[in-house]
């Protein structure tokens, strides 16, 4: 069963510091993972996408790293700012059918304290 | 900034009534997609499209249906609504894979009293 799962649930990190969001997954065959960013009441918003060869890619503070051996996918975010909470989700794409089927993981919900 | 839109943002809406919830896309993208996401749950495909006059049911059984006429409209209904109808539907467009984006709309927020 093409399942993500994403850790922790929950995070909550004082306004300067470092965090890092993981995820891992069972999906097959992999085409490739996004991770977005959530804010509450709004829709997903893309930071990364990476393919199968491609392990790690930066987007200003948000570095995604993927290891396509061991299923797994990391989201480390760098000088946090209130404006970094949100929930962050993981999404993994197949391509096993035309359609591209997106995998969500439930997402880590990050909070950011001053 | 996504060119994905929907409307309305919110809705409040009487059991029994039918309702239509809009998306538009302006990028010219073949696939869209309906979601529907509880609080802190992930997203759940209820339906898409791969373009004009082709929709399916997604993994997520769901009373609504939607119609594909133009490229840019995907329109979802619910022909009579429930209290257990209640969550956020979300609607994105693109994703064809191999590393393209998915964009999403800023979603509708529906609750049914």
């Amino acid at each position: 069963k093409n399942q993500v799962e994403q850790s922790p649930q929950s995070l909550i990190i004082l306004e300067g510091k470092n965090c890092t969001l993981q995820c891992n997954y069972t999906v097959s065959p992999f085409s490739n993972l996004r991770w977005y960013k959530q804010d509450t009441g709004r829709g997903p918003v893309s930071l990364t996408i990476m393919t199968f060869s491609e392990n790690t890619k930066s987007n200003g503070r948000y570095t995604a790293t993927l290891d396509a051996d061991t299923k797994q996918s990391s989201l480390h975010i760098t000088a946090s700012q209130l404006s970094d909470s949100a929930s962050y989700i993981c999404v993994v794409s197949d391509r096993g059918s035309t359609l591209g089927r997106l995998y969500f993981g439930r997402g880590t919900q990050l909070t950011v304290w001053p | 900034e996504a060119d994905i839109y929907q409307t309305p943002r919110y809705l409040v809406i009487g059991t029994g009534k039918k309702i239509t919830l809009e998306c538009s896309q302006t990028m010219g993208h073949d696939k869209m997609y309906w979601y529907q996401q509880d609080p802190g749950m992930e997203l759940h495909l209820i339906h898409y499209s791969y373009g004009v006059n082709s929709t399916e049911k997604g993994d997520l059984s769901s009373e609504s249906t939607v119609s594909r006429i133009r490229t840019e409209h995907f329109p979802l209904t619910l022909e009579s609504a429930r209290p257990s109808h209640t969550s956020q539907y979300l609607c994105a467009s693109g994703g064809e894979g191999g590393g393209t984006e998915a964009f999403f709309g800023q979603g509708t927020r529906l609750t049914v009293v």
